[in-house]
């Protein structure tokens, strides 16, 4: 099974804050890799897919990056709306993994 | 609009069998375009994948669950549903059901998601 390793676990921060949250996978997964936001209650939402590029509709201070073992999602500039919980999703192969997720509380 | 939404029964005794099924709408489920995903989410824990099932029928299941999990699919209802055998508080969570895209940029992402239901096992 491919683990992934997702860092921090949490992090405060500050509207406006760039926010960086990093997944590693245990073996070369290319760019079979999607990022999510999960806020309770609601569906997981996609926001980034194939490791670095934007979902329709999804605004554009969030970008991913990497391949490979190491992939990186970014928040420019963090709004209000983005505190929430992301964790990442590898489709490389079955059984698919995620990372343990990243949940960003206000600071 | 695509639209997953769960339903069953929130409580389940130990020993006997969690079911749930998953209504799609917005996308015809008879199509080869998709594949239809159980998820869950142990309260504090992170994410596990439970299984795949195709439109054909044609299921992948996690090893680690494998003799307890049938995942079955009726395209003309619009739905999935998933059954897990002799449950245990270890099978308390939040299940999620989702689709995967077989689109040739994304094949196998998984792109929408259900808002997910709790299933408490408890006597």
């Amino acid at each position: 099974d491919i683990q992934m390793t997702q860092s921090p676990s949490s992090l405060s921060a500050s509207v406006g804050d760039r926010v960086t949250i990093t997944c590693r996978a245990s073996q070369d997964i290319g760019s079979d890799l999607g990022w999510y936001q999960q806020k309770p209650g609601k569906a997981p939402k996609r926001l980034i897919y194939g490791a670095s590029n934007l979902q329709s509709g999804v605004p554009s201070r969030f970008s991913g990056s990497g391949s490979g073992t190491e992939f990186t999602l970014t928040i420019g500039s963090l709004q209000p709306e983005d505190f929430a919980t992301y964790f990442c999703l590898q489709h490389n192969s079955y059984p698919l993994t995620f990372g343990q997720g990243t949940k960003v509380e206000v600071k | 609009q695509v639209q997953l939404q769960e339903s069953g029964p929130g409580l389940v005794k130990p020993s006997e069998t969690l079911s749930l099924t998953c209504t799609v709408s917005g996308v015809s489920m008879n199509t080869l375009s998709y594949f239809w995903v159980w998820t869950r989410q142990p309260p504090g824990k992170g994410l596990e994948w439970l299984g795949t099932i195709y439109s054909s029928g044609i299921t992948y299941y996690n090893p680690s669950l494998e003799s307890r999990i049938t995942m079955s699919v009726d395209t003309s209802k619009s739905h999935f549903s998933l059954k897990l055998s002799s449950v245990t508080a270890a099978d308390t969570a939040v299940y999620y059901c989702a689709r995967q895209t077989t689109l040739d940029s994304d094949y196998g992402a998984v792109d929408y998601w259900g808002q997910g239901t709790l299933v408490t096992v408890s006597s």
